[in-house]
């Protein structure tokens, strides 16, 4: 099984803060990393494929990177409604495995 | 537009065995070249994948519940199921289908797909309760 290391576990900055967030893959996993977005009591939203692929609708604000082990998900600048949880996803592999998540706050 | 939605019992009593509906709608199941998926998330907790079935019929389970989980098709091309037997308070969670989707891409002459979770349920909370 695949283990996806993600930091930090929580985060506080403020609107208009640049942020990124980090997954690490205990193996190479070339570009097979998805990034999600989940408000409370929502199912995820998928905002990130391949590492680096926006999904349609997503702003342009939200950038992902990386490749092998390690990946990064940036947010250009923070609006109110980016306060919330995000979730690495691996995709290389079965069974598919998440990062324990990162909790986005306000300072 | 593609939508699921998850139905099922809300509380189980431990040892009993936990049903599951997920329903698609806007697509069929076998018209597209997807995974469609069951995923769980204890309450406060992550997300755990369960396992997912092609619409040929092929499965693949987390060894985690392999010896508790069945993922089945209906032949009305709509709707997919998750049985989880023998359950206790650890499998107290929020139970979400998804679409398991392909995405094409090309590393010079090679085509290959990275698969993403593109479309969720809203996800059925199931409490495991005496």
């Amino acid at each position: 099984e695949i283990q996806m290391t993600q930091s930090p576990s929580s985060l506080s900055a403020s609107v208009g803060d640049r942020v990124s967030i980090t997954c690490r893959a205990n193996q190479d996993i070339r570009t097979f990393l998805n990034w999600y977005q989940q408000r409370p009591g929502k199912a995820p939203k998928l905002l990130i494929h391949g590492a680096s692929n926006l999904q349609s609708g997503v702003p342009s604000r939200f950038s992902g990177r990386g490749s092998g082990t390690d990946f990064t998900l940036t947010i250009s600048s923070l609006q109110p409604e980016d306060f919330t949880t995000y979730f690495c996803q691996q995709s290389f592999g079965t069974p598919r495995t998440f990062g324990r998540g990162t909790k986005l706050e306000i300072k | 537009q593609v939508q699921m939605q998850e139905s099922g019992p809300g509380l189980v009593k431990p040892s009993q065995t936990l049903s599951l509906t997920c329903s698609v709608s806007g697509t069929s199941i076998s018209s597209t070249n997807s995974y469609w998926t069951w995923i769980r998330q204890p309450p406060g907790g992550g997300l755990e994948w369960i396992g997912y079935i092609h619409y040929n019929g092929n499965t693949y389970y987390n060894p985690s519940l392999k010896s508790r989980v069945t993922i089945s098709l209906d032949t009305s091309d709509t709707h997919f199921f998750l049985s989880l037997t023998s359950v206790t308070a650890a499998d107290t969670a929020v139970y979400f289908c998804a679409r398991d989707h392909p995405y094409i891409f090309w590393s010079g002459s090679y085509r290959n797909s990275n698969d993403a979770f593109d479309v969720w349920g809203h996800g059925t909370l199931i409490t495991v309760s005496s």
